[in-house]
């Protein structure tokens, strides 16, 4: 049973530019969420999908957006990089009647 | 919102002997309480969960303790293996429903393993 799965794993982009990182939950999993983690931080709540609809939001610019399409998977996309949005990227997953999260492996952004 | 304060932020052991972790939290609606294991390269991994009805438990050499009163809880781990070395984050999760809602998380904790 494969668990979350993100893509890419690495990605190097120029300040400025955009960037979309793509998340597939894990099987009988509907509800998709985002987290941002800077070096020797813990994860930091971006957003959550569920329904295809964005349902709670953290402390993040409009530059970050987001989607759920209908086989639950989702996209971050991350327009005007800055330097200071280098960071690991974490999807998890979760289900209707279950509390936990799984987490994917994450996205490593490097903004140059 | 939430806020999580985990302590110690590096703790080094010797094999064999136990480690605690401890986390406060301020929401005293929060209801869930996961524990994470990051190792290098890689995403957070469950180790333990507790949630706010149950006051402690237990998975092998792993467990969690959740006093509600105090508004604090805590990871133990007995007789401590040199692959137990890793991040460890503690998280709270909101009330908003069993699906919907955000984990808080603690800043960390740098656990070492000496063999």
């Amino acid at each position: 049973d494969a668990g979350v799965t993100q893509s890419p794993t690495h990605l190097i982009k120029t300040r400025g530019q955009q960037v979309t990182l793509r998340c597939s939950p894990k099987s009988g999993h509907d509800t998709v969420s985002w987290y941002q983690q800077a070096l020797g931080q813990g994860p930091q709540f971006i957003f959550q999908y569920y329904e295809e609809e964005e349902r709670q939001r953290g402390n993040f610019p409009d530059r970050f957006s987001g989607h759920q399409f209908p086989n639950y998977s989702s996209e971050l996309n991350v327009n005007a990089l800055l330097l200071g949005d280098s960071a690991l990227y974490l999807c998890a997953s979760s289900a209707a009647e279950y509390y936990g999260y799984t987490f994917g492996s994450g996205t490593r952004l490097t903004v140059v | 919102g939430e806020n999580v304060e985990q302590h110690p932020s590096t703790l080094s052991v010797q094999e064999g002997d136990s480690a605690v972790i401890k986390c406060t939290y301020s929401d005293s609606a929060s209801n869930y309480f996961p524990w994470y294991k990051q190792e290098l390269g890689k995403g957070p991994q469950l180790i333990i969960d507790i949630r706010s009805n149950v006051g402690e438990k237990k998975d092998q050499r792993i467990a969690v303790t959740l006093n509600k009163t105090a508004k604090h809880f805590s990871l133990h781990i007995t007789e401590t293996q040199p692959e137990d070395s890793a991040v460890y984050f503690c998280a709270a999760k909101e009330n908003r429903g069993s699906t919907l809602g955000r984990l808080y998380f603690g800043r960390g904790t740098q656990l070492t393993v000496w063999p």
